[in-house]
């Protein structure tokens, strides 16, 4: 099993650019994640879907927006880049057990850079 | 609303010296409480997790983790550190939502 991947792994894009990062899940998992991670703010979730065919808004939405494709992928949309986003993106995933909260699985990143 | 606090930014020991990380949550319930390890450059990867029973937890690469409720507090410890340690850890709560709150993350140093 490859796990969560996510392509690209770098990307530079200028102010006002879009770009869409893609996150794939090979673990049947029914939820998936966004976090953004930032220097001394931990990761902060952008958006999530807690099944396929659903999406949430997460703490720092603005700017940003998501596709849960099928059950494997959820993909995030940059529509005008701005520097403010420049941060490095983790895609995770979680089974959904009942009656307890099992841990995520995180992808390896994608650090952006916007100029 | 849930939170998570490490009040430790950095933390350096000495290769072979005893570890505790901090982490103290607000949640009004019993909380599902995890601690992740970050590599540089790579994703998270759980070290263990507390979901209920027992409340010493243990975990991967010699951790282990104690849910104390009464101080709100769930601390990871190891008793001797190695250079390959050296990371940065996040502590995370989640209640009935299942959606984790992170902590800002504690960077490990270690010294030969």
């Amino acid at each position: 099993n490859a796990g969560v991947t996510q392509t690209p792994k770098f990307q530079v894009l200028k102010t006002g650019q879009s770009m869409t990062l893609q996150c794939a899940q090979d673990m049947n998992h029914n939820s998936m994640y966004w976090y953004r991670q930032d220097p001394g703010m931990g990761l902060r979730l952008i958006y999530y879907s807690a099944s396929e065919g659903t999406t949430d808004k997460g703490e720092v939405p603005n700017g940003y927006n998501v596709s849960r494709l099928n059950k494997r992928e959820f993909s995030l949309r940059l529509e005008s880049a701005a520097p403010s986003q420049t941060s490095v993106y983790f895609c995770a995933s979680r089974p959904l057990t009942s009656g307890r909260a099992d841990e995520q699985f995180f992808g390896p990143g994608t650090r952006l850079t916007v100029l | 609303a849930q939170s998570v606090t490490q009040p430790d930014i950095h933390i350096t020991v000495s290769e072979g010296a005893s570890l505790e990380l901090r982490c103290n949550y607000s949640y009004g319930a019993t909380p599902y409480l995890f601690w992740y390890v970050q590599s540089p450059g790579q994703g998270l990867q759980l070290l263990l997790k507390y979901f209920s029973g027992d409340t010493l937890v243990q975990g991967i690469k010699g951790f282990e983790a104690e849910f104390k409720r009464s101080q709100s507090s769930f601390n990871l410890r190891k008793p001797s550190v190695h250079w390959s340690d050296a990371a940065e850890y996040f502590c995370a709560v989640s209640g009935g939502s299942y959606i984790p709150t992170f902590g800002r993350g504690t960077s490990l140093i270690v010294h030969p």
